[in-house]
């Protein structure tokens, strides 16, 4: 299997649940992030894993909790969260040259994405 | 600060038209690069193409071709003789340096609706 997988493609999920995202790349990439699209609103972007370390936390409220185990492997564990979570939470990765401080030209390769619904 | 901003937040055409997607960026960088994703009604955003600060060459392929004018920072996208298959949410991207890699901003999009 080739690029960037999600798992499950569509979630509903109550209030008070908790539930994890999962997210798989076979690029052998370093570099693992989740991005979040609602209605209306450009991409916005929550974490960010180089080299399996977590770099970026964009002011992301902590019911949402990343875990990279590995490069190959991302999850966003989801509890307690509100309505206006309900969004397209897409992973991607790519190769990057951390700690370098130069732009590089590697592109973000995504996955089809989860769409979370929250009633 | 960066930013990347596609002013058409909707574009409707009929099939075998040619359509061209704006794009205008800000950066302070020199160095940086830009990209257009593709984003069809299943959700996974494509990559199209990538273009550095330093080469303005345009570059066609297919029926896509791209305009980038670093006088005016713009990085337009033009589909040649549309089809239904292009309808999609269209995303200009900035590549900007940071310390841990690269961080991606994102334009809002443009919709492109294709009718047959």
């Amino acid at each position: 299997e080739t690029g960037v997988t999600q798992t499950p493609r569509h979630l509903v999920m109550g209030m008070t649940n908790k539930k994890s995202l999962k997210c798989e790349q076979h690029l052998g990439h370093n570099a693992m992030y989740w991005y979040k699209q609602s209605a209306k609103k450009p991409l916005e972007l929550m974490f960010v894993y180089s080299l399996e370390e977590r770099v970026e936390n964009n002011s992301v409220p902590s019911r949402f909790s990343p875990e990279c185990p590995n490069s190959s492997h991302l999850f966003l564990h989801l509890h307690t969260l509100q309505p206006e979570d309900s969004a397209l939470y897409l992973c991607a990765s790519s190769q990057d040259d951390p700690g370098q401080g130069i732009s590089t030209n590697s592109p973000l390769h995504f996955g089809n994405g989860t769409r979370l619904t929250v009633t | 600060a960066q930013k990347v901003t596609q002013a058409q937040t909707e574009i409707s055409v009929v099939e075998k038209e040619d359509v061209t997607l704006d794009c205008v960026y800000e950066t302070r960088d020199t160095t940086y690069y830009l990209f257009w994703y593709k984003q069809p009604p299943s959700g996974e955003l494509v990559f199209l193409i990538r273009r550095n600060s330093f080469d303005e060459q345009n570059e066609i392929s297919g029926r896509y071709s791209w305009n980038f004018q670093k006088s005016t920072s713009s990085f337009n996208f033009t589909i040649t003789a549309s089809q239904v298959v292009d309808s999609a949410v269209y995303f200009c991207a900035l590549s900007e340096a940071t310390n841990y890699g690269q961080n991606f901003v994102f334009g809002p999009g443009t919709r492109l609706s294709v009718l047959p």
